[in-house]
């Protein structure tokens, strides 16, 4: 059973405040995904990661950056957080096509 | 690019009653569609692919390439199918793997 983690189900950070999100999966997948949950707006696609190291820019990559230096963990920085970053961020892994994702962790920046 | 469009944000149905969700893409290449489902408090889940063409819970969904759709069916709607439907879009020939999602359709089914 693929099992992806992230370490938070509910921050709140002042703006200004760098952020870190944390992702692990433990299926050996190399492909992961930063997306952010809005109602209305549906999922975006904020950063891919195909390989330790290597990342891609999704649809809304402004504000954010992140890091792959194992394959197991992908993380997400919001490098100074502002209040249009309150959102649900979902983190998933792939494999074939699918994707597997975390619970989610709800961020409200304050 | 490619784009999905879910038209209804909110489906709501009596239970027994046949529901279903829209889903429209543009695409100009071969797409793989998806339809994932969040039920409440738990994390996002695959529920079919058009791929598979099988049936999962009752739901079916079949790939129109004529009418660039793919819509969500199920005759019979339970209680229990409450949840956020999100229909999503993979281009076959993408070796990332990424999809794109529609706007999501919350669908709730009344006793």
């Amino acid at each position: 059973d693929v099992k992806v983690t992230q370490s938070s189900r509910y921050l709140v950070k002042r703006t200004g405040e760098k952020v870190f999100l944390e992702c692990v999966q433990d299926m050996d997948h190399e492909n992961m995904f930063w997306y952010r949950q809005d109602p209305g707006l549906g999922l975006r696609l904020i950063y891919f990661s195909y390989d330790v190291k290597m990342k891609e820019k999704g649809d809304i990559p402004e504000g954010y950056s992140v890091s792959r230096e194992k394959k197991e963990r992908f993380s997400l920085i919001l490098e100074s957080a502002s209040t249009n970053q309150t959102s649900m961020y979902l983190c998933a892994s792939s494999e074939q096509g699918l994707l597997f994702f975390g619970s989610g962790t709800q961020l409200s920046v304050l | 690019a490619q784009r999905v469009t879910q038209p209804e944000k909110l489906l709501s149905v009596f239970k027994g009653a046949p529901v279903e969700l829209k889903c429209n893409y543009s695409y100009s290449g071969s797409p793989e569609l998806f339809w994932y489902v969040q039920y409440s408090r738990q994390r996002l889940q695959l529920l079919l692919r058009h791929i598979s063409r099988e049936s999962i819970k009752g739901f079916t969904a079949d790939l129109n390439k004529g009418e660039t759709s793919f819509h969500l069916k199920k005759p019979f709607a339970q209680e229990e199918d409450s949840a956020m439907y999100y229909c999503a879009l993979r281009p076959l020939n993408n070796a990332g793997n990424m999809l794109t999602f529609g706007g999501g359709t919350r669908l709730m089914v009344k006793p």
